[in-house]
């Protein structure tokens, strides 16, 4: 499973747009990224998925470079509600399966101020 | 998600005893998965499975055990609780790429 690597904290203001990158040099051909979100003791919620490219949802936006070894989770005009613990993963989704198998790490402590 | 319950939400128990933590679902989803977060650090996978008749160790199945019970209901057991189990377990579904976690179960062994 590919290891990935992310800042351990990030501080932003309301309003501000909050850009987190995740390096993941070593991700298989078969992996997808994905972002999660976890506030205090609470289960991580799903945030973004993607391969490649850009995708956009209504919460975030998340950009992958063509060689696919970093991606940026990019959430806009944050608000104090976005303090919480950011997650890059990426995992193989098993073919026919779907299945993904998740690895997290210590992920990135947003703190978002008034 | 109130799609995913656990219970008990929280447990303090003594060395040496056996504990179950359960899980329940109404997504109707095939996968379910017990992870356990210690303070500052990530989840850490216990147990997966992919339906009734399929089990499968994660990184960390030592002292763990599960039991798939129906479709909705996955448990996870401690035999005999030891101090460093001590931490905050999660259960999650999953139908396809996109897993739902429940609200957690904090377990304290003495």
């Amino acid at each position: 499973l590919a290891k990935t690597t992310q800042p351990i904290s990030m501080d932003s203001y309301e309003g501000q747009e909050v850009n987190i990158t995740c390096s993941h040099n070593n991700i298989a051909t078969n992996d997808y990224i994905t972002w999660y979100q976890q506030f205090p003791s609470q289960g991580p919620r799903f945030i973004i998925q993607g391969y490649k490219t850009k995708v956009t949802n209504e919460v975030a936006s998340l950009f992958i470079p063509a060689d696919r070894k970093s991606s940026t989770l990019s959430l806009p005009r944050v608000s104090l509600s976005d303090t919480a613990v950011y997650y890059c993963l990426v995992g193989d989704i098993e073919g026919g399966t779907g299945f993904q198998k998740l690895v997290f790490g210590t992920g990135t402590r947003l703190l978002v101020s008034p | 998600d109130a799609d995913v319950t656990q219970t008990p939400r929280n447990r303090i128990t003594k060395t040496g005893k056996r504990i179950m933590l359960e899980c329940s679902q109404t997504k109707g989803h095939d996968r379910m998965y017990w992870y356990r977060q210690d303070p500052g650090l990530g989840l850490r996978l216990i147990y997966y499975s992919f339906d009734v008749k399929d089990i499968n160790k994660g990184e960390i199945s030592d002292g763990y055990s599960v039991s798939r019970q129906a479709q909705a209901k996955f448990s996870l057991s401690l035999e005999s609780a030891i101090p460093n189990q001590t931490a905050l377990y999660f259960c999650a579904t999953s139908r396809a790429d996109t897993q739902y976690f429940g609200p957690g179960t904090r377990l304290t062994v003495l």
